[in-house]
C-alpha cells in the first residue's frame, strides 16, 4: 500500500519567493495534519483537516502560511512570501480519523535562501 | 507541553532486547499512551498504543505499569536497523485533544554491534 506522498522531497529557494508544498495522504484516510520540524523547537503541529475542513489552524505561524485541501487525496501548504527562518522539514501525516493512528510522509526539506 | 519524560538516549546491543522507559505521572482516564519513532532522514513511524492493558505487535511490547503512571516500550531483538529517537506520547482518546500529537524530545537509541 502506498504511504503518504509528500513533493517535492526538497526545496531551495531564496527569501521573497512563494513555496508550495503537496501531500497525497492515505486513501480512505480522513483527517490530515501538517507538521513542521526544527531542531530548535522540535515537531510542532500547523494544521489540522478532518474530511478536508480546517478544523484547527493554531498552530499555522503567521498569515504568510496558508493551507488548503481540496479534496480527499490532495492538500497544500503555501508560504508565501518565504523567509530564511521558514527553513525546515514539513511533515504531512493522515488518519481514518482524528483519534486513530497518524502515518507520516518522508517531509520536504525546504531552504529558504 | 509533552507530558511525558524520556532518557534522552540509550544504548542496546544488537540482538538484545531494548527497553524504553517513559514517565507519565499527570497521564488522565482519557489518555493513551503512543510510542513514535523517527529514523534519520525520514518521517515519524507509528509503533504501537495502549490504555492500560499491556499491548504486543509485529514491532514491539508495550507495558503499562497498573497505575499508569509509567510505560516501558520493548524491542524483543533490537537490530542495527532500530537506530532512531523514540518518542513516548500521551493523546485523549476522544474530544478535542485526540488530534494532537504533541512530541517531547524523545530517546535516541542507538544499537551497537
Amino acid at each position: 500500500d502506498a504511504g503518504v506522498i509528500q513533493s517535492p522531497r526538497h526545496e531551495v529557494t531564496e527569501m521573497g519567493q512563494e513555496v508550495t508544498l503537496r501531500c497525497k495522504p492515505i486513501s480512505g484516510h480522513n483527517s490530515l495534519f501538517w507538521y513542521r520540524q526544527t531542531m530548535m523547537r522540535g515537531l510542532e503541529l500547523l494544521i489540522y483537516f478532518n474530511n478536508n475542513v480546517p478544523i484547527d489552524d493554531s498552530g499555522m505561524p503567521e498569515d504568510r502560511f496558508s493551507a488548503k485541501m481540496p479534496n480527499a487525496s490532495f492538500s497544500t501548504l503555501k508560504i508565501q512570501p518565504s523567509e530564511p527562518r521558514d527553513s525546515a522539514v514539513y511533515f504531512c501525516a493522515s488518519s481514518t480519523d482524528r483519534g486513530q493512528p497518524q502515518h507520516f510522509g518522508d517531509g520536504t526539506r525546504l531552504s529558504i535562501l | 507541553d509533552a507530558k511525558t519524560t524520556q532518557p534522552p538516549s540509550m544504548d542496546c546491543a544488537e540482538g538484545r532486547a531494548a527497553n524504553l522507559p517513559c514517565n507519565h505521572s499527570t497521564i488522565s482516564g482519557n489518555e493513551y499512551v503512543y510510542w513514535y519513532r523517527q529514523i534519520h532522514s525520514q518521517g515519524p513511524q507509528y509503533i504501537i498504543h495502549g490504555l492500560k492493558n499491556n499491548e504486543t505487535n509485529e514491532m514491539a511490547s508495550l507495558i503499562i505499569t497498573e497505575d499508569r503512571k509509567s510505560s516501558t516500550l520493548i524491542l524483543p531483538h533490537a537490530t542495527l536497523r532500530d537506530t532512531a529517537v523514540y518518542y513516548c506520547i500521551v493523546r485523549e482518546r476522544s474530544g478535542a485533544g485526540s488530534y494532537q500529537l504533541t512530541f517531547g524530545k524523545g530517546t535516541k537509541l542507538s544499537v551497537i554491534p
